[in-house]
């Protein structure tokens, strides 16, 4: 079984509205991590946000929020007022297992290409 | 600057040829972390090194080897190019302890 499941290979978004991303996953740990990143056409993994499998609350960092329903094993990357500048690719990765002291390996989804469009 | 440097930043070689890849990690990070992201595979997990030490391997090809120095730079040996091999081979870093991982920008290798 896929670990990351992205379903949205394309999506596409006019500018100023909001879009969700969406990521599932698939782990056994009780502790894990999740992780979005941004890959734009230059190539670089940009780290966007994580939530963490106790975290009660939802992650945000400024336009950028995570909609983490546990019991679901979702975990959707929101984006609010979108800019021309968002378009790229996204991933949702997960850190299995508690954080050590050695860090332990992400895996990553497939990946959602995001265009924002005028 | 994201604090990982990988480089070179772009490879062109050809197939059966041998390169290696190199990877200075964010200033105290012990943890280093490759990966190898192709169109068909998507990101795929090598291999992992802490401290100097292999600490989990992925799919990683046998043609395919890494060290971790002392210094705590990485290398990544890929040996027997094939077309295939092509991609994006990215390292990562984490702090010990540490919820993040930083990503460097990457090498572009072109097997030709």
């Amino acid at each position: 079984a896929q670990k990351i499941t992205q379903t949205q290979p394309g999506m596409f978004v006019q500018e100023k509205e909001a879009v969700t991303l969406d990521c599932t996953y698939d782990t056994s740990d009780q502790s894990y991590g999740l992780f979005w990143y941004k890959q734009p056409s230059s190539g670089e993994m940009i780290f966007l946000i994580y939530q963490g499998s106790y975290d009660e609350q939802n992650a945000t960092e400024g336009r950028y929020s995570l909609n983490f329903q546990k019991a679901r094993k979702s975990a959707n990357l929101v984006i609010s007022a979108s800019q021309l500048g968002d378009s790229a690719m996204y991933f949702c990765a997960m850190r299995e297992g508690r954080v050590t002291g050695g860090g332990n390996k992400l895996t990553f989804g497939t990946g959602t290409q995001l265009k924002v469009e005028l | 600057d994201s604090g990982v440097t990988q480089t070179p930043k772009h490879l062109i070689t050809a197939t059966g040829q041998r390169v290696t890849l190199r990877c200075s990690p964010r200033s105290g990070d012990l943890s280093v972390y490759w990966y190898q992201q192709s169109l068909d595979q998507g990101l795929q997990f090598l291999i992992q090194y802490y401290n100097g030490e292999e600490r989990a391997k992925g799919n990683i090809l046998e043609r395919f080897s890494a060290q971790q120095f002392p210094d705590l730079h990485s290398e990544l040996n890929l040996s027997s190019l094939e077309l295939g091999d092509s991609a994006l081979y990215f390292c990562a870093s984490s702090a010990q302890g540490g919820n993040g991982y930083t990503f460097g920008s990457g090498t572009r290798l072109t097997v030709v």
